[in-house]
């Protein structure tokens, strides 16, 4: 089945304790990204790949690191978490790059909360 | 530059008809809408293009104005499984996206027998 899975999809830590958020796809896509949900807000990117090695920042990158050493994986990694980065947080892919993609495929989401 | 998505809310009875808009201060190179009901994560519903044709996704239409960068869903004969919220995505450019979708704050839409 074409997916993409996050993990973990629950999350309570503690300011500065260094987190990942794993996210992986099996459909072969290119383009890769992280969006975190916040109430009143929409969705804002954080971080996005368009290929293995290749990243950017999005919208809201402070606090963030990504990396895309292998094309199935993308992680979020949040070196010292703090209150604010609580939120809901989407990884999403596509299939092509050099554009914002034809379909996003979503995954379920994680949500962090961070005391 | 967030997308602005008008209006914030919609209640529809079963079977009217609503649209949605999205407007940009910057040009525009696409327009993807998605659906999100609630609990569960964004799904695709369609992309426009700039120079593109009008989408259609079962009785649910989109068109992009180029000129006023600005895109309309349009909601034809809303049935109850159309409630959640919708957002528009936007890729700035003129004659090539920059590859960045920035999401508008979403329109809460719900249909009710």
């Amino acid at each position: 089945e074409a997916q993409v899975t996050q993990n973990p999809r629950y999350l309570i830590t503690v300011t500065g304790k260094k987190l990942t958020v794993t996210c992986s796809q099996n459909m072969n896509h290119e383009y890769m990204s992280w969006y975190r949900q916040d109430p009143g807000l929409g969705l804002r990117q954080i971080y996005y790949s368009m290929n293995v090695e290749v990243t950017d920042k999005g919208d809201v990158p402070e606090g963030y690191k990504v990396s895309r050493k292998e094309k199935r994986n993308f992680p979020l990694i949040l070196e010292s978490p703090s209150p604010n980065q609580t939120s809901l947080y989407f990884c999403a892919s596509s299939l092509l790059s050099g554009r914002a993609g034809d379909t996003q495929y979503f995954g379920p989401g994680t949500r962090l909360t961070v005391l | 530059q967030q997308p602005v998505q008008s209006p914030q809310a919609v209640i529809l009875r079963e079977g009217e008809d609503a649209v949605i808009n999205c407007s940009s201060s910057k040009a525009l190179y696409s327009v993807h809408w998605y659906r999100q009901k609630h609990g569960e994560a964004p799904v695709f519903l369609m992309i426009l293009l700039k120079g593109g044709e009008q989408m259609r996704h079962e009785k649910i239409s989109a068109s992009f104005n180029e000129k006023k960068q600005q895109s309309s869903l349009y909601l034809t004969a809303s049935q109850l499984s159309y409630s959640g919220t919708y957002f528009c995505g936007t890729e700035m450019g003129s004659n090539f996206g920059n590859e960045k979708l920035t999401f508008g704050t979403g329109t809460r839409l719900t249909i009710i027998p």
